[in-house]
């Protein structure tokens, strides 16, 4: 099957440091790479999708300039969160798909943010 | 607005049968799908239905009425590795992924 990977799985950092975390598709072109965001006990909320070589499109409250998200190649994403506060602490997931329309979602096996 | 529903959490004992309820409503439908997390991963792929019926695959099966918004996922034969929640997600017409909150499974032995 597809995998997806991402890095790193966890990271600690202090109150208004940057993050950067990876996702990659490693047998297969990614078309499409999706970022989502999940609090504890909460359901997945997507943040932004992103087609290769595109701007990003962020999700209704998500700012933009605090989520940088780059996808420069059909086998990476990276979203970097800027100025990280406490309240970004959360788990981080990215997902690819080969296509914009359907196709299964393949996720990548998430990042834990702890911000101090 | 678009809404997924389902069950907050449900317990069932190892070697029983469970059946997790999922109602929607969407703009437009391409599909459900169900997936698995275990606590402190990713989500890992079950089913997916896109017309009415029941799809099997093992001890789990997904069932689908397009009519109604409903969906349930059966898992058969518990085993206490089931134990994790079960997400439904329905995309939409612009091909984009609704999620539910989860159901939180928890098998007793």
């Amino acid at each position: 099957g597809a995998v997806v990977s991402q890095h790193p799985s966890r990271v600690i950092c202090k109150s208004g440091t940057s993050v950067k975390i990876e996702c990659r598709s490693l047998d297969f072109q990614a078309t499409t790479m999706f970022w989502y965001r999940q609090f504890p006990k909460k359901s997945l909320m997507l943040m932004a999708t992103s087609n290769e070589g595109s701007k990003a499109t962020y999700e209704q409250g998500v700012e933009k300039d605090k989520f940088l998200i780059n996808h420069a190649s059909l086998t990476l994403s990276t979203l970097t969160v800027t100025s990280a506060h406490p309240e970004d602490s959360s788990f981080y997931i990215c997902s690819a798909s080969e296509s914009s329309g359907y196709n299964e979602q393949f996720f990548g096996p998430g990042t834990r943010l702890t911000v101090l | 607005g678009q809404n997924i529903d389902q069950p907050t959490e449900m317990t069932a004992t190892e070697g029983a049968i469970v059946q997790i309820n999922c109602t929607y409503q969407t703009s437009g439908f391409n599909g459900l799908f169900w997936y698995q997390q275990h606590a402190g991963e990713a989500p890992t792929f079950l089913s997916y239905n896109v017309l009415d019926g029941l799809e099997e695959k093992g001890r789990f099966s997904s069932f689908l009425s397009r009519s109604k918004g409903y969906s349930y996922l059966l898992l058969k034969e518990l085993q206490m590795k089931d134990s994790a929640s079960y997400l439904c997600a329905v995309m939409d017409s612009n091909y984009q992924l609704i999620w539910g909150a989860g159901t939180k499974l928890i098998i007793k032995p």
